[in-house]
């Protein structure tokens, strides 16, 4: 069965740089979720998409944005990079709320 | 206070043990409830969701105390394989917001 896809799988960036990372849900899930997990932390919700519309905002910093396109795969776009944003992204997708989260395997982004 | 709080643990239990988790949330509109198992650096994967009356999958056996606003994690017959980090999970109602807690650390020994 299709997963959640998550690209890329790694990203190395610099301070200051810009880095978009992108999410393909399961096909017809129609609402996406972007979590940041640090080391040894839980996963901090980001923000949600729901029908290409942000449905919650969590923890996201001013300095990343979002979109759910009409195809309902996400981009998550991060500017002005600092060493603390280095962590696991990780995307989710779900058939409507409540409703079980899946899981992508996550891009580990690396900020040096 | 985090608004959905687990032991940390780790939990060192030896192969066949029964191990118990329990995990509390703060916010009485939490609706829905689910634990999650994470292994290292990889993503969390749905072990089960969490019903008012209870519910069991194999060896897991999952409970729902909304009056204690809690949920515990029965694991029984322990195998190697189930360590892991496990996640407990919260929706809160009419938001598509999930809480995630601290996550227990399970270290099944032979």
């Amino acid at each position: 069965a299709a997963g959640v896809i998550q690209s890329p799988r790694h990203l190395i960036k610099e301070k200051r740089e810009t880095a978009t990372l992108k999410c393909y849900p399961i096909p017809r899930h129609d609402t996406v979720y972007w979590y940041q997990q640090g080391p040894g932390q839980d996963p901090q919700f980001l923000i949600s998409f729901y029908e290409k519309m942000q449905s919650d905002k969590g923890s996201i910093p001013d300095r990343f944005s979002a979109q759910q396109f009409s195809d309902y795969h996400s981009e998550l776009n991060m500017s002005s990079l600092e060493l603390g944003d280095s962590a696991l992204y990780f995307c989710a997708s779900s058939f409507e709320v409540p409703a079980i989260q899946y899981f992508g395997a996550g891009t580990r982004l690396s900020v040096l | 206070r985090k608004e959905v709080e687990q032991d940390p643990g780790p939990f060192n239990v030896p192969e066949g043990a029964t191990v118990a988790f329990n995990c509390t949330y703060s916010n009485s509109a939490s609706q829905s409830f689910f634990w999650y198992r994470q292994d290292c650096r990889k993503e969390p994967k749905l072990l089960m969701s969490v019903y008012s009356s209870g519910n069991e999958d194999g060896r897991f056996t999952a409970q729902l105390n909304r009056a204690s606003q809690y949920i515990s994690l029965l694991i029984r017959d322990s195998k190697l394989s189930d360590s892991a980090t496990y996640l407990c999970v919260v929706n809160i109602g009419g938001t598509y917001k999930y809480i995630f807690g601290t996550g227990t650390r399970l270290k099944v020994l032979a």
